[in-house]
This record gives structure tokens, sequence and C-alpha cells, in this order.
């Protein structure tokens, strides 16, 4: 069964500095995707970024980037020009790929905190 | 993208009684999920809600304690069944394609007294 792990509890950072949420995951497939989901105190899971395995490129969207070093199995994310907005936790998960109904696997979640 | 909507956003219940969470997309999807998350805790999946046929439940959920329903591709329940504290969690409705991400409803905060 495929696992990940997020072993930074907490994050703190500067608002306009840069920041780094570490996740690394386990899988014995090659075919799968990654992805970094936001949840604010409303409680709604917003998609932050998304990976797919296959492509060498790391995934970028506005201020988000991620790092996603397949050998290692490892995927963080970076927020650049943090946000007073950006103060939620963060979880990486992970989804196969295969045929069938493909669940996400969550790590235990990151709380980031933005100080003004 | 799929909008999804949870009702009831929250209610705070007695022991033994039972309550149904309603989960609504706005466009057919052919994946959908309920998860439930404990207070300060991540996601962990309940159940699959296959369309005309029984859930698929993960290890440590059975169906008596949470019945789901999905009549069509669109809509889905959750019921949390003789609920006791210890059921006091959010429980969130997830669904999306055969690949990629899944999208989420806003969750429902439920509380046992």
């Amino acid at each position: 069964a495929q696992t990940v792990t997020q072993s930074q509890p907490e994050m703190s950072v500067q608002e306009a500095e840069t920041v780094t949420l570490s996740c690394t995951y386990d899988t014995s497939e090659s075919d799968y995707y990654l992805f970094w989901y936001k949840q604010p105190p409303s409680r709604q899971m917003i998609l932050v970024i998304r990976q797919e395995a296959y492509k060498q490129q790391n995934a970028t969207e506005n201020r988000f980037s991620v790092n996603f070093q397949k050998a290692a199995k490892s995927f963080s994310l970076k927020i650049s020009d943090s946000q007073l907005g950006d103060a939620a936790m963060y979880f990486c998960a992970y989804r196969s790929a295969g045929t069938g109904a493909q669940k996400l696997v969550f790590g235990q979640g990151t709380r980031l905190t933005i100080n003004p | 993208s799929a909008v999804i909507s949870q009702k009831p956003s929250r209610d705070i219940c007695q022991r033994g009684t039972s309550l149904t969470i309603q989960c609504q997309v706005d466009s057919q999807v052919t994946m959908m999920f309920w998860y439930r998350q404990q207070p300060g805790q991540s996601l962990t999946l309940i159940a699959t809600a296959n369309q005309g046929s029984e859930a698929t439940y993960e290890s440590g959920f059975v169906i008596d304690k949470f019945p789901i329903s999905r009549p069509n591709l669109t809509f889905s329940t959750l019921t949390v069944s003789n609920m006791s504290p210890e059921d006091s969690s959010i429980y969130l409705c997830s669904g999306g394609g055969g690949t990629g991400e899944l999208f989420f409803g806003e969750g429902s905060r439920l509380t046992v007294l």
C-alpha cells in the first residue's frame, strides 16, 4: 500500500519570504499523481498544485512550485512571496494512475503560519 | 473542475442517533469518495461510493455503521449510525474522474454529545 509522509507538523515564515514544505511517499508503482492541497480554517480542501509522475518537469502555479524527485520519492512544495492568505494546513497526497476507483492517500499535514 | 456541495455544514447530535450527510456535484463524476477527518488529523478514506451498487469500504469501516448510497453520477449520501462521541469529526465528500485530482466539498462538521 502507498504511504505519504510529511515530517514537518508545523512551519512558519515571514510574510513575503519563501518556505518549503516537505513530502515523501512510498510506492512500487511507476505511474501516479501527486498533489498538494490546502485546507484553511473554512475546512474546504483546495487543490494547490498537481504533478504527473511521468513528467520530468516540475509543476508551477504562480507562487507555488514543486520539486519532484521521482527516484528519491520526494515531492516538496515551495511557496514564494508568502502571503497572509497562505496560512492553512497543507496536505500532500498520492493517487495511483491505475484502473479502477483510485483514492487519494494523504500525508499527516503541515500547519503553515505566516508572520506579518 | 467540479463544484461539490454538502449538507448539513455542521450539526450537533445526541448519542445513539443517526445523521445523513448529502453530497451534490454540479457535474457527472466517475468517482465519489467519503473521507473522515478527526480533530487535528489528516483525512482517512471511509469508502468509495459506487453508483447503483454497494459501496466499497476501507479497513475499519463497515456498512452497518456508515451506510452509503449513490443513486446517480452526481449525488451520494453518507449516514453515520448509532453515533457516539468518537464519531465527532469532519466528514468530506470528494469526486472526480478516473485520473487526476479529486474535488472536495466544504465538509460537514459533526459533534456528538
